[in-house]
């Protein structure tokens, strides 16, 4: 069936240091949107990825799409504190209808 | 602040009691969605709706839920007869038919079914 896959689903890291999150679905993607949820706060709207191999940064945060829209990674460069967080992946197929991943728990050590 | 609401924003009920809840979206988006989410997971659809027509609904919904949003503005999510299953974090998001698609989510009701 239609699921998108997550992992890892926890990464600590030293400040400074670099994060990636990937995401997986084993048929074709329309688009995939990727969210952030703070402790104890909703998802916050990150990006959306709509064409094949479409790359977009956002300051030390890049996101790409893969070419068969099959998977996607987000990755941040030189992590801060502010960056802890949960990130979920939200992938759409044919519907109006979002598949969201199981999340990657970030947390980042001063 | 004209985000998305949601009330209440906690709920403690017994087994077997009902339970409605309140979404209110961005005024101008015609797009609003329940979602469920429990720990350590990321949010569950549940539901659609474009205007006041509910497009898409979970087969993981059972017949004890149904929602709706009459005017095609504000909705409600009801569960019948709890469950202690049900106790979950139930968002609503809202968005703009347009090419982004971005969905504003609500800061959720906490629904616990003791």
């Amino acid at each position: 069936g239609q699921q998108v896959m997550q992992i890892p689903q926890y990464q600590h890291v030293q400040e400074g240091e670099d994060f990636t999150t990937y995401c997986n679905s084993s048929t074709t993607l329309s688009n995939i949107q990727w969210y952030k949820q703070r402790p104890g706060g909703h998802p916050v709207f990150l990006i959306q990825l709509v064409k094949s191999g479409e790359v977009k940064k956002q300051k030390r945060l890049t996101f790409q799409f893969g070419e068969a829209k099959k998977n996607s990674s987000l990755h941040i460069t030189a992590t801060q504190t502010t960056d802890v967080g949960t990130y979920f992946c939200a992938g759409k197929y044919n519907f109006n209808k979002f598949y969201f991943g199981s999340g990657t728990k970030l947390n980042v050590k001063p | 602040d004209t985000g998305v609401s949601q009330d209440p924003r906690h709920k403690i009920t017994k087994r077997g009691q009902n339970v409605t809840f309140r979404c209110d979206p961005i005024s101008e988006h015609n797009r609003l969605y329940w979602y469920r989410q429990t720990l350590g997971q990321g949010p569950e659809f549940l539901t659609y709706f474009q205007n006041e027509a509910q497009l898409e609904k979970s087969r993981l919904l059972s017949d004890r839920f149904s929602a709706e949003r009459p005017k095609g503005s504000f909705s409600t999510l009801e569960i019948q007869r709890t469950e202690q299953g049900d106790s979950a974090m139930y968002l609503c998001a809202s968005s703009l038919e347009d090419t982004t698609d971005t969905q504003y989510f609500g800061p959720g009701t906490r629904l616990t079914v003791l």
